[in-house]
């Protein structure tokens, strides 16, 4: 079963829209951590965010935005004002504490913001 | 600043030959891994390491081996490439998850190399 579900295989949005990226995960462990990751067209993944599962406050850093929330087991990502170099497809991530540092990927979400 | 260092970027193989991937971090790291990339599925799990001389395997190991004689350096590889290797690998290295550490710091990726096996 797949542990991260990113329904979104891929979105297009006009500069300057709002745009959530969608991230349900499925674990039975208390401790787990959760991340995002932006692969830009250069292919190198990098890191946004992480949280743990027993910070559910929502993040804000600048035009990014994380909305985490157990009851419903997702960890959803806002653009707001979407810009061009945002575009890139977007991997959600979850780390379980008892395997250690493996990560669980989703399929990815391939955003495309249109100027 | 801190680096995940793919040997290749682009490399072109032909089917039968045996093929290195070479990773190598200077973060002084405990974890490396092996990923592969393809549309639609996302990242897999080939094989990871926890320190030198370890490996385990992922979720995709068949067809594929690993070496880590050093604990900066993570090689990839494949046996007898075949066209179905023909994917994106890409390493990435991590903390280890130790007693009183706050938590999992995540991955530092590299560039990936993009294989293909004609």
């Amino acid at each position: 079963a797949q542990k991260v579900t990113q329904a979104q295989t891929e979105i297009s949005v006009v500069e300057k829209e709002d745009v959530t990226l969608d991230c349900v995960y499925e674990t039975r462990d208390t401790t787990y951590y959760l991340f995002w990751y932006k692969q830009p067209p250069s292919g190198e993944l990098v890191f946004l965010i992480r949280r743990n599962s027993f910070d559910e406050q929502n993040e804000i850093s600048g035009r990014y935005s994380w909305n985490f929330q157990k009851s419903t087991s997702s960890f959803n990502f806002t653009i707001t004002a979407s810009q061009v170099v945002d575009s890139a497809v977007y991997f959600c991530a979850l780390s379980e504490s008892g395997t250690g540092n493996q990560f669980y990927f989703g399929t990815g979400t391939s955003l495309t913001v249109i100027p | 600043d801190v680096k995940v260092t793919q040997s290749s970027r682009y490399l072109v193989k032909r089917t039968g030959e045996k093929v290195f991937l070479e990773c190598v971090q200077d973060m002084d790291h405990e974890n490396m891994f092996w990923y592969r990339q393809d549309p639609g599925l996302g990242l897999r799990l080939i094989y990871f390491s926890y320190d030198v001389k370890m490996k385990e395997k992922g979720d995709i190991p068949e067809g594929y081996s690993v070496s880590r004689e050093k604990k900066e350096r993570f090689s990839l590889i494949l046996e007898s490439a075949s066209t179905n290797q023909t994917s994106m690998y890409l390493c990435a290295s991590s903390l280890s998850l130790t007693l009183g550490t706050a938590g999992n710091y995540g991955y530092t990726f590299g560039s990936g190399t993009r294989l293909t096996v004609v």
